[in-house]
């Protein structure tokens, strides 16, 4: 158990349709990063929020978006899903903010979109 | 931006054999290189990292080099055990975020028989 909890595990919907995945992060990790896993696919980088702020983005659609609250949670805003959204979302977190370090990850949540 | 080739994407050994997984990076400025195991279902999970100060480091039966030179990094696994089987991900992170921005290759599926 690395600590990181997400929620739905799964998720099923409709094209067009909008979800939210929530990520609790280990127990004083500041940092929150959302990667997406396709079929066969490697792990694509998303975003990355610290302590509440927005520090990284990386090859997020406009469709998506995503926050961390003050208690440190965060969530992932999906919209307008098509069908090529269907992936596994990873979030992960590190203590932050060294430059480098473990990130520890959720077991991820699995969107189907249909 | 970083871009991490990764190779092979599908490895098969015998239960003994090494098994040895390369990747290359394209920023020079990267200077931090992580190892994730990613077993079927499972979320990715750190094994080992190398700074761009070390040109290798070992754990027990897993070892990785580092030639920044070539740019290049490898992840060297002997002794392989059917519990090896799972995906690998090389990942870099480039210099000058501020804050850890792994770029992670496509993944390599290694499969140990016995």
């Amino acid at each position: 158990d690395s600590g990181v909890t997400q929620t739905p595990k799964h998720l099923i919907t409709a094209t067009g349709q909008r979800v939210t995945l929530r990520c609790s992060p280990r127990s004083g990790d500041l940092s929150v990063y959302w990667y997406q896993q396709s079929l066969d696919q490697g792990l694509q980088f998303l975003i990355h929020y610290y302590n509440g702020e927005e520090r990284a983005k990386g090859n997020i659609l406009e469709r998506f978006s995503a926050q961390q609250f003050p208690d440190l949670h965060s969530e992932l805003n999906l919209s307008s899903l098509e069908l090529g959204d269907s992936a596994l979302y990873f979030c992960a977190s590190s203590p932050g903010p060294k430059r480098d370090g473990e990130l520890f990850f959720g077991e991820g949540s699995r969107l189907t979109v249909l | 931006g970083e871009n991490v080739e990764q190779h092979p994407s599908t490895l098969s050994v015998q239960e003994g054999d090494s098994a040895v997984i390369k990747c290359t990076y394209s920023d020079s400025a990267s200077n931090y290189f992580p190892w994730y195991k990613q077993e079927l279902g499972k979320r990715p999970q750190l094994i080992i990292d190398i700074r761009s100060n070390v040109g290798e480091k070992k754990d027990q039966r897993i070892a990785v080099t580092l030639n920044k030179t070539a740019k290049h990094f490898s992840l060297h696994i002997t002794e392989t055990q059917p519990e090896d089987s799972a995906v690998y991900f090389c990942a870099a992170s480039p210099a000058n975020t501020g804050f850890q921005k792994l770029v992670f290759g496509t993944g390599t599926r290694l499969l140990v028989s016995p």
